[in-house]
């Protein structure tokens, strides 16, 4: 257990849908980050937040948007939801801002179906 | 934009023989992570490279970082069924347009008792 919670663990729902995907970062850790995993692309990081605010952005398309909270946990949202976007999606977390040179620690990850 | 490349992208082995997997990105890395992914599970961490030239080991693993610093691997010696996963190699590149993990897109490794 790494000690970073998502939920819900599986989702499933339809094209031009919008969802939200919900993590908690390990106790303590400042940065959280978001991966889409799919099967011919890998991990594509998407974005990072560190301490509430957006410290780095990937390949996240303009669909898509994220926050995180005062209290430190954060939201992915998906909108306009498309077939392609079926995905698994992973929240990590570590202890400072830069996320190139510290230790990620993933959650179990959210498992998105859109139909 | 910066790539990291990873091969190969599938590895059958037979338990007891060696494992490696390759990994190189088209430009000078910070730095090196290793994660393993086990089947249904997350990626882990297993290990960071920063120097060039380091060679670093944990028991049956051996990483390795390039002396230019665009490349790694990583060996598994006699492998055995709990090294089942897939491998991912992610570079730090610190001060590029990303400034974060760029993930290679892995090596699914499984084992043949």
């Amino acid at each position: 257990d790494s000690g970073v919670t998502q939920t819900p663990k599986h989702l499933i729902t339809a094209t031009g849908q919008r969802v939200t995907l919900r993590c908690s970062p390990r106790s303590g850790d400042l940065s959280v980050y978001w991966y889409q995993q799919s099967l011919d692309q890998g991990l594509q990081f998407l974005i990072q937040y560190y301490n509430g605010e957006e410290r780095a952005k990937g390949n996240i398309l303009e669909r898509f948007s994220a926050q995180q909270f005062p209290d430190l946990h954060s939201e992915l949202n998906l909108s306009s939801l498309e077939l392609g976007d079926s995905a698994l999606y992973f929240c990590a977390s570590s202890a400072r801002d830069r996320g190139d040179f510290y230790e990620q620690y993933f959650g179990p990850g959210t498992r998105l179906t859109v139909t | 934009g910066q790539q990291v490349m990873q091969i190969p992208q599938y590895q059958h082995v037979q338990e007891g023989e060696d494992f490696t997997t390759y990994c190189n990105s088209s430009t000078t890395l910070s730095n090196i992570q290793w994660y393993k992914q086990r089947p249904g599970g997350h990626p882990v961490f297993l290990i960071q490279l920063v120097k060039s030239g380091e060679v670093k080991k944990q028991k049956r693993l051996t990483f390795q970082f390039g002396e230019a610093k665009k490349n790694s691997s990583l060996h598994i010696t006699a492998t055995q069924t709990t090294d089942v996963g897939t491998y991912f190699c992610a570079g730090g590149n610190y001060g590029g347009s990303q400034g974060n993990l760029i993930f290679g897109k892995g090596t699914k490794l499984s084992v043949k008792p």
